[in-house]
């Protein structure tokens, strides 16, 4: 069955304290990994898509890596208004899934001044 | 830029009531699709649909129902509510092709009394 856990749940950093958020995976093969941001309230907000394991992607203070079972959200030196929801998903290549987007619970992120 | 609009934003129902979230997006998206997000549990797909005409269950399809007559909107109804559709709901769009990336409305907030 596909599948993604993200770990941990919630994580709490102090400003400029780097760390990365972790999404593993089990699909019937891979055609993409989406993260997500959300903030409360809002609906998610679309930062990356991974399509093959050695992929790396950046974006300020973000860098999104693929490996063949799981993808990283490096965050360095974060900052207040990085606080939000980040979540993980995954398109699958065959079976039932190649036209769902399956997401994990997500990871609760507080950045500390 | 409207993207994927939901309405209405917050609505509270009795139990046994009836109604329709709607969703329509103006980026031509063939897939379409309804998510419903509880505190801690991350999005489960209920419905989405491939194209006009063309709908599929999800894994939480029970107590809905969804039509697809155009490519623009996509709404989902709420037959008999019960209290345990109390969620937060959002509909997505994504383009057709390798693994684009989908952009999701803003919620509705719905509290079935």
């Amino acid at each position: 069955e596909d599948q993604v856990t993200q770990s941990p749940e919630a994580l709490r950093l102090q400003e400029g304290e780097s760390s990365s958020l972790n999404c593993s995976y089990t699909v019937s093969g891979l055609r993409g990994l989406f993260w997500y941001r959300q903030d409360p309230g809002k609906g998610p907000e679309f930062l990356f898509t991974l399509y093959s394991a050695g992929e790396e992607k950046e974006k300020e203070r973000l860098k999104a890596t693929l490996t063949k079972k799981e993808s990283f959200l490096h965050i360095t030196a974060p900052k207040p208004e990085d606080s939000a929801t980040y979540l993980c998903a995954v398109q699958a290549r065959y079976g039932g899934a190649t036209n769902k987007l399956i997401f994990g619970t997500g990871t609760l992120l507080a950045v500390q001044p | 830029n409207a993207g994927v609009t939901q309405t209405p934003k917050f609505r509270i129902l009795k139990i046994g009531q009836s109604m329709t979230l709607q969703c329509t997006q103006d980026m031509n998206h063939n897939y379409m699709y309804w998510y419903r997000q509880d505190p801690g549990m991350g999005l489960k797909l209920i419905y989405y649909s491939v194209g006009a005409g063309i709908t599929d269950k999800g894994e939480v399809p029970n107590g809905y129902n969804v039509s697809r007559s155009t490519t623009e909107d996509f709404p989902l109804r709420l037959e008999l509510a019960a209290p345990s559709q109390t969620s937060v709901y959002f509909c997505a769009s994504r383009g057709q092709g390798r693994a684009y990336e989908a952009f999701f409305g803003q919620g509705t907030r719905l509290t079935v009394v």
